[in-house]
């Protein structure tokens, strides 16, 4: 089974430039998530989607932050414009359905780190 | 929402020691402890998960413990090999919700 895809794995980008970045869940999953990893941190929310549906994005800066998920599949996080604190890596993960129990297992991809200069 | 401290941040261990991180959780509706091991620059990986209708949890020579009544829970990880050495990250959710991560627990183990 194929895991939880991103691109692209690296992203250098001048500060005020847009950004955007992709990801393709496990097959079947449908709860996706953004996280985003500070050096030497754990990850925190950005998003979580149902389906299509955006169900938790309170930490989503929306100024300059947006997320889509057409067709309740793949995902896109885009940030414009960036700023240098939006230096991190950003990481997707997907669970299978949030009914709970083993469900609630998130599988990570490997992240896309991105540096603004 | 949740609050989950993680410690220690820096645990040096000799090969074939073993080695604890401890967490404590705030909410008392979390029900869900996942610990998951990331190694520099990969992904995170799940190396183990306990649900609060037990209060311990092995794989081999990993062993996960769960104290509801405190709200800490704990990884347990025995015979440490170098391979071990990466960054331990627990966490908690009530459920159909958003994982809360701790800080991360740089793990070393010398050879």
């Amino acid at each position: 089974e194929a895991g939880v895809v991103q691109s692209p794995r690296y992203k250098i980008i001048e500060k005020k430039q847009p950004v955007a970045f992709w990801c393709n869940p496990i097959s079947g999953h449908n709860t996706l998530y953004w996280y985003l990893q500070n050096l030497g941190q754990g990850p925190e929310l950005l998003i979580r989607y149902e389906n299509e549906e955006a169900v938790d994005d309170s930490q989503l800066p929306k100024d300059r932050f947006s997320a889509e998920r057409l067709k309740g599949v793949d995902s896109t996080l885009k940030i414009q414009p960036a700023e240098l604190g939006d230096s991190a890596v950003y990481l997707c993960a997907s669970s299978l359905d949030p009914s709970g129990g083993a469900s609630d297992t998130q599988y990570f991809g490997p992240g896309t780190r991105l540096t603004v200069l | 929402g949740e609050n989950v401290e993680q410690h220690p941040s820096t645990l040096s261990v000799q090969e074939g020691d073993s080695a604890v991180i401890k967490c404590t959780y705030s909410d008392s509706a979390s029900n869900y402890f996942p610990w998951y091991k990331q190694e520099l620059g990969k992904r995170p990986q799940l190396i183990i998960d306990i649900r609060s209708n037990v209060g311990e949890k092995k794989d081999q020579r990993i062993a996960v413990t769960l104290n509801k009544t405190a709200k800490h829970f704990s990884l347990h990880i025995t015979e440490t090999q170098p391979e071990d050495s990466a960054v331990y990250f627990c966490a908690a959710t009530p459920g159909y919700s958003t994982l809360t991560f701790g800080k991360g627990t740089m793990l070393l183990v010398s050879p």
